[in-house]
C-alpha cells in the first residue's frame, strides 16, 4: 500500500506548456518535500512546506500543501525543457526521526 | 566535503557475494539516511543513524542488511549474500537537525 500517491506517473509535454503533479495521502504529515532527480543523482531539495495552505513559489514552480496537511501539488508554468526530470514528493510525519516516505514519482518529459 | 559522498557508484555483484556500501555525509551532519530506490520507483527508508546510534532500522527487508555509523559519520551499509531482488540504486543522505536532505549520487547495485 502506497503511503503516498503521486500522479501522473508520467507526463509528456511541449515546451511552453503549464502542468501540475499532484500528491496525495490519506495520512497527515508534519511537512512535505519536494525533490528533483535526474537520471544517475540523487533528488536534489525543491522546497519544504509545513503549514496547511501554505504556497510557495520557486521562480515558474508553485508548491501547494493542502489545508489539512494531507495532500500537496507542483504547477509549472511555461514548461522548459531544462525542467525534464523525475518529480519526487516526500512526507515527513510526527515522531518518525525525519524519515521520508516517497511518492512513487512523476517522469516530466518537455519536449522542445 | 561539500556534498554528500557515495562510493562505488557502481557495484556489480554474483549472487550470493557480501558487499559493503559507503556514505561520507556533510561534515557536521548529525543525521545520516539510507534508502533503497527500485526502478522507476520512489527511493523506500531502510535506516537511520542520529551520530553513532541507530534510531531505526525498521526498513531493512531481511538481516541480511546490516549500517553501521561507528564515529558518528562515515557509515556502511552491508549486504550478505546478495540477490536478485537487491538489485537496486542505493542512496544516502544527510541533514542538520530541522533543515532538509542532501543526497548523495547513489549507489547502483546490480546483483547477476
Amino acid at each position: 500500500t502506497q503511503l503516498l500517491e503521486q500522479s501522473p506517473q508520467f507526463l509528456s509535454i511541449q515546451e511552453g506548456e503549464n502542468l501540475t503533479v499532484y500528491c496525495n495521502s490519506s495520512s497527515v504529515f508534519s511537512s512535505l518535500q519536494w525533490y528533483r532527480q535526474e537520471p544517475g543523482e540523487g533528488p536534489v531539495l525543491l522546497v519544504t512546506v509545513v503549514t496547511g495552505g501554505e504556497v510557495k513559489k520557486l521562480k515558474r514552480l508553485t508548491f501547494q500543501f493542502g489545508d489539512a496537511r494531507k495532500d500537496s501539488s507542483l504547477h509549472i508554468t511555461a514548461a522548459q525543457t531544462g525542467d525534464t526530470g523525475l518529480y519526487l514528493c516526500a512526507g515527513e510525519r510526527d515522531n518518525q526521526g525525519g524519515k521520508l516516505i516517497f511518492g512513487q514519482g512523476t517522469e516530466l518529459s518537455v519536449k522542445p | 566535503g561539500a556534498g554528500v559522498s557515495q562510493s562505488p557508484r557502481y557495484k556489480v555483484a554474483k549472487r550470493g557475494q557480501d558487499v559493503a556500501l559507503r556514505c561520507d555525509p556533510i561534515s557536521g551532519h548529525v543525521s545520516l539516511f539510507w534508502y533503497q530506490q527500485a526502478l522507476g520507483q520512489g527511493p523506500e527508508f531502510l535506516t537511520y543513524f542520529q551520530n553513532e546510534a541507530q534510531l531505526d532500522k525498521s526498513g531493512l527487508p531481511s538481516d541480511r542488511f546490516f549500517a553501521e555509523r561507528p564515529e558518528g559519520s562515515v557509515s556502511t551499509l552491508k549486504i550478505q549474500r546478495t540477490q536478485q531482488e537487491d538489485s537496486a540504486v542505493y542512496l544516502c543522505a544527510s541533514s542538520l537537525e530541522g533543515y532538509g536532505y542532501t543526497f548523495g549520487s547513489g549507489t547502483r547495485l546490480t546483483v547477476v
